[in-house]
């Protein structure tokens, strides 16, 4: 069964550093989505791409987060400089174009200290 | 502006009785609506969506919700709740136009043997 892929699985970094998530979503999916959910709370969206165009950018701290999908295929999502605040799971997720559902990868769980 | 509440931060039952997670909604026009599950440093799973015709839809695992218009809201349920079903659930909603999930807060369920 084809799945979201993100890498890497956990990632613990210091403040002011430089992280970045990979995520290869599932083949045929035009529509890829970023979204970071905060521990106790539901996920929220950074970002939301058609192919390599971003429909959606209005939720990303766009003074630190930055996010690419160049071929419209895989994406990157970077932070720069990482945050105290940024500590949270980072979750890809994407679907047809057409489609309704959207399926979810296994998430990154980022760690700022 | 879309939104989902999720009223219940936790759902407790026991094992072999049936179990309800509510989700109320508000959206511009029809609504597509979602459910998904979530385990411990897990992506999001999909259970079941509503997107027109018959208001109970059934879902994966056993799971089933109930569209009600009038009452805008699409609560979860399962007539025989199982301890692995013990999980943090998510109820989720979109318009038609290919704007992203909006998610609830969700709803930790907790099912004792």
């Amino acid at each position: 069964e084809a799945e979201v892929a993100q890498s890497p699985r956990y990632k613990i970094t210091e403040k002011s550093q430089a992280v970045a998530f990979w995520c290869d979503p599932i083949s045929g999916h035009a529509t890829l989505y970023w979204y970071r959910q905060i521990l106790g709370q539901g996920p929220e969206l950074l970002v939301q791409f058609q192919d390599e165009s971003v429909v959606d950018d209005s939720q990303l701290p766009k003074d630190r987060f930055s996010a690419e999908r160049l071929k419209g295929v895989d994406s990157t999502l970077k932070i720069q400089p990482a945050e105290l605040g940024d500590s949270a799971m980072y979750l890809c997720a994407s679907r047809v174009l057409m489609g309704t559902e959207a399926f979810f990868g296994q998430g990154t769980r980022l760690t700022v200290v | 502006a879309q939104s989902v509440a999720q009223p219940e931060d936790q759902v407790n039952v026991a094992e072999g009785n049936p179990l309800t997670v509510k989700c109320t909604y508000s959206v511009s026009g029809n609504p597509y609506l979602f459910w998904y599950v979530q385990y411990p440093n897990r992506g999001l799973q999909f259970l079941l969506k509503y997107i027109t015709g018959d208001n109970l839809v059934k879902g994966s695992y056993g799971f089933e919700a109930e569209f009600n218009k009038s009452q805008t809201s699409f609560h979860l349920k399962k007539p025989s709740a199982l301890v692995s079903d013990s999980a943090l659930y998510f109820c989720a909603v979109r318009d038609q136009a290919g704007t992203a999930l909006i998610f609830g807060k969700g709803t930790t369920l907790s099912v004792s043997s």
